[in-house]
Order: structure tokens, then C-alpha cells, then sequence
């Protein structure tokens, strides 16, 4: 198995809801990540786990809330988003790298969220 | 910071042309560099990769020479299909964690 599986593929929510963003690898990779696309523009990094424990957050508002409840699952929960936070979400697995034996990063499909 | 710089699109090329993206980067030390492709409504795909200096990734027909003396990771390929037809993001990582991508270029090929 050689996938990054999301679940929703889309998801419509309010602005007071909270609903969560799937992320699975089979893959046996200790590094897992989640990256903000908005349309037209690059990925933007978010999260970083390595060995299920956050070793990076860029900075993002707490209404994000990761989870890497093992290692194959990672999650997203998410609260009172606000309607800019609109984008593709992408889960990414690897090994873990190191600077210089970097193995790459596989990407999932992605969740298209949109906040009403 | 370390940063990607790709030249702009669209690119609008003919069924077998030949295909160039240019990828200039900028970074403190020396970064792992990769080609990504993202089909219309898909994720990322990894295109290729190269960790050091005169590597040459190459995949599916595509190469890129990782080349340190003029900081650069050009796209090439001798013939393109409407296929190939995306988005391609040139990217580099130093720490082996965050991935830093250039703007994209889009690239549109005709039958």
C-alpha cells in the first residue's frame, strides 16, 4: 500500500461547527504532516509529526487542532473556522528525514473544505 | 529563509514539444530539491527528486539536474503529451521536514 488515504474528499461546514479531517499511511512512515492549499497557490506547511508527537507548528491558529492518535492515523480537528480558512487540506507521509537523505513525501488527494 | 523561484505560466506548448520549467532556489545549506505534479482537483504527486549536487532525478520522461553552482532544478522533457497537462511545483526541504514550493507553473498542452 503505497497511498495516503483523506477522508472527507469535501466538506461544507458553518462556522460554529466542529467536524474533523482524516488522514491514513500504511506506509510504515513515522513523519506525517498536514499543508493548507488555497486556489491557485502553493502548499503552506502546518503541521509536522515525527514518531506521533508534534515537532512543528507554523504558527497556526488553535481553531486547527492536530492529533496523531498512532502511527498511521493523523487527524484535524477543526472549531469555529472562518470563512478565509476555505482551501484544500493535504496529509503527506515519509520517513523520517534527515538533511541529506531526504526519502520525499507522498501526498493524499486531499479534503476541499469550505466555510459558510 | 530558504526560497523557490519558478518562472511564471501558463505554459501552452503543442503534443511533443519540448517542455523546459526553469526552478531557481535560494537556501542556507545544502537542500534536497523535487519536481511535484498536481492533476486538476488532485493532490501532489512526486515527480522526482535529487539530494545532491550534479543528481539527476528523472521519471515517467522527465529529468532535472540538480545543479549547486547556478542554485537551479530545471524541468525538461523531449516530448510532451496532452497528459502532462497540470500543475508543477518545484520544491526543496534542508531540514528534511517543511517542504518550501515555488508558485507553480501551469502547463497546458495541445492535440
Amino acid at each position: 500500500d503505497t497511498e495516503v488515504t483523506q477522508t472527507p474528499k469535501h466538506l461544507v461546514m458553518g462556522m460554529t461547527n466542529k467536524k474533523s479531517l482524516k488522514c491514513e499511511q500504511h506506509m510504515g512512515h513515522r513523519a506525517m504532516y498536514w499543508y493548507k492549499q488555497k486556489a491557485k497557490k502553493p502548499p503552506e506547511l502546518m503541521f509536522v509529526y515525527s514518531y506521533e508527537k508534534l515537532s512543528i507548528n507554523e504558527s497556526v491558529p488553535s481553531r486547527f487542532s492536530p492529533e496523531c492518535p498512532n502511527s498511521s492515523l493523523l487527524n484535524l480537528h477543526l472549531h469555529a473556522l472562518q470563512p478565509e480558512d476555505s482551501a484544500l487540506y493535504l496529509c503527506a507521509s515519509s520517513p523520517v528525514n534527515h538533511p541529506g537523505s531526504n526519502y520525499g513525501y507522498t501526498f493524499g488527494s486531499g479534503t476541499r473544505l469550505t466555510v459558510v | 529563509g530558504d526560497s523557490v523561484t519558478q518562472m511564471e505560466g501558463p505554459v501552452t506548448l503543442s503534443e511533443e514539444a519540448f517542455l523546459t520549467i526553469n526552478c531557481t532556489y535560494t537556501a542556507t545549506g545544502y537542500p534536497s530539491l523535487f519536481w511535484y505534479v498536481q492533476y486538476p482537483g488532485e493532490g501532489l504527486q512526486l515527480l522526482l527528486k535529487a539530494t545532491k549536487a550534479d543528481d539527476k532525478g528523472s521519471n515517467k520522461g522527465f529529468e532535472a539536474t540538480y545543479r549547486k553552482e547556478t542554485t537551479s532544478f530545471h524541468l525538461e522533457k523531449g516530448s510532451v503529451q496532452v497528459s502532462d497537462s497540470a500543475v508543477y511545483f518545484c520544491a526543496l526541504s534542508e531540514d528534511g521536514n517543511k517542504l518550501v514550493f515555488g508558485a507553480g507553473t501551469i502547463l497546458r498542452v495541445k492535440s
